[in-house]
């Protein structure tokens, strides 16, 4: 059982550079969502999507952006990335807002 | 936007004591939930307490939900060296999960 995957788990980036982060997953969730991680600050909500095609801002969504265009998967883009964009992302999924499942993250660093 | 405050933020206690972690919340919410995270690893759900007056346990952790006052806890009893990780609580509003800060429970043999 996959449940949820991320890709990359590491990644070093220098100022400017952009990426993507792909999660996937396996329990057809309709919803899913991406979160950064840094201490002292628990998790916060960058973007979510409720369905496939459809995505909406969260707590802290500039700097990112995101795609949902199959159920299955929601990707993660930083267009051009800041060293405050250092963090663990992490991707979560679930049935409406039942259980949250959790990716085993990823760890951005930005020079 | 709804605000989640947990305390203590960090907790060292002796194997064989008890302690609570509270999670205190700002607007009414009709779940929340308590994960558990390790060094380095990712959250596992621990519980899910959906109305007001639940409570639940498993092994030493104990978990309520008071939604009047806005407060649930996390009760350890005689805590022992596996209960270490960082705890996290979680309420939903709307389609979100807002998570507290965090408690790192170090528990010393």
């Amino acid at each position: 059982n996959a449940g949820v995957t991320q890709t990359p788990k590491f990644r070093v980036l220098k100022t400017g550079q952009s990426m993507t982060l792909l999660c996937a997953q396996d329990m057809n969730h309709e919803y899913m969502y991406w979160y950064r991680q840094d201490p002292g600050m628990g998790l916060r909500l960058i973007h979510y999507s409720v369905g496939e095609g459809t995505t909406a801002k969260g707590e802290v969504p500039d700097g990112y952006n995101v795609s949902r265009l199959k159920k299955q998967n929601f990707l993660l883009g930083l267009e051009s990335a800041a060293p405050s964009q250092t963090s663990v992302y992490f991707c979560a999924s679930s049935y409406s807002t039942g259980e949250l499942f959790f990716g085993e993250g990823s760890r951005l660093t930005v020079l | 936007e709804l605000k989640v405050e947990q305390n203590p933020l960090f907790l060292s206690m002796q194997e064989g004591k008890n302690y609570t972690i509270y999670c205190n919340y700002s607007t009414t919410s009709d779940r929340l939930y308590w994960y558990r995270q390790d060094p380095g690893k990712s959250l596992e759900s621990l519980f899910v307490l959906l109305s007001n007056g639940a409570v639940k346990q498993e092994g030493r952790l104990m978990a309520s939900l008071d939604t009047k006052a806005r407060l649930s806890t996390l009760h350890i009893t005689a805590a022992v060296h596996d209960l270490s990780a960082t705890y996290f609580c979680a309420v939903v509003s709307g389609n979100q999960f807002y998570f507290g800060t965090g408690t790192s429970l170090t528990v010393i043999p």
